[in-house]
């Protein structure tokens, strides 16, 4: 069966504190590893896909990176306006292309 | 870009009411997906289709249906409403195939009173 992990459940940082969120996954074969953005009562933003280990992919202070047991998160000089919750979700070559998500990292990030 | 839009973003209904929720999505996405989200448990799948007429039970189809008659539209429908149905409901889709990300409609925040 397919897990997802995500750690820490929460995180609170000071602007400008850098961080990483974890997102450690079991699947049969990875095809592909998701990164969200959920704000408060809406539904989650995509960010990134990555799809073999060694692929990063950035996004403005957001930098995705991808091993064979988990991916990482990293948020470089946060800003309030980052905070938000951050879902990691994993696609197995198994056959079924329903991906498997965790239940997320909520970040809080103070002024 | 994608555009997922869920028809309402809050329901208020009664207990025993039938109760449907709409979605669509406006870039011929063979792949439509529900899932309610619920503090601590994190996103679950209801149901999703892979074509008109076509649907799968997901992780918790109990008390819930769904329908698909055009590509665009896949609805969810609470045949009797119950307390326990109130949560943030998420229409989802994608193009199908392996490796493709789930894009997301804003989310209905039901509640059943």
């Amino acid at each position: 069966e397919d897990q997802v992990t995500q750690s820490p459940e929460a995180l609170r940082l000071q602007e400008g504190e850098s961080s990483s969120l974890n997102c450690s996954y079991t699947v049969s074969g990875l095809r592909g590893l998701f990164w969200y953005r959920q704000d408060p009562g809406k539904g989650p933003e995509f960010l990134f896909t990555l799809y073999s280990a060694g692929e990063e992919k950035e996004k403005e202070r957001l930098k995705a990176t991808l091993t064979k047991k988990e991916s990482f998160l990293h948020i470089t000089a946060p800003k309030p306006e980052d905070s938000a919750t951050y879902l990691c979700a994993v696609q197995a070559s198994g056959g079924s292309y329903i991906p498997t998500f965790g239940r997320g990292t909520s970040l809080i990030v103070h002024p | 870009d994608v555009k997922v839009t869920q028809s309402s973003r809050y329901l208020v209904k009664r207990t025993g009411e039938k109760v449907f929720l709409e979605c669509v999505q406006d870039m011929d996405h063979e792949n439509m997906f529900w899932y309610r989200q619920d503090p601590g448990l994190g996103l679950r799948l209801i149901y999703f289709s892979y074509d008109v007429k076509m649907k799968e039970k997901g992780d918790i189809p109990e008390g819930y249906s769904v329908s698909r008659e055009k590509k665009e539209r896949f609805s969810l429908i609470l045949e009797s409403a119950s307390t326990n149905q109130t949560s943030m409901y998420l229409c989802a889709s994608n193009p199908g195939g392996l490796g493709s990300p789930l894009h997301f409609g804003n989310g209905t925040r039901l509640t059943v009173t």
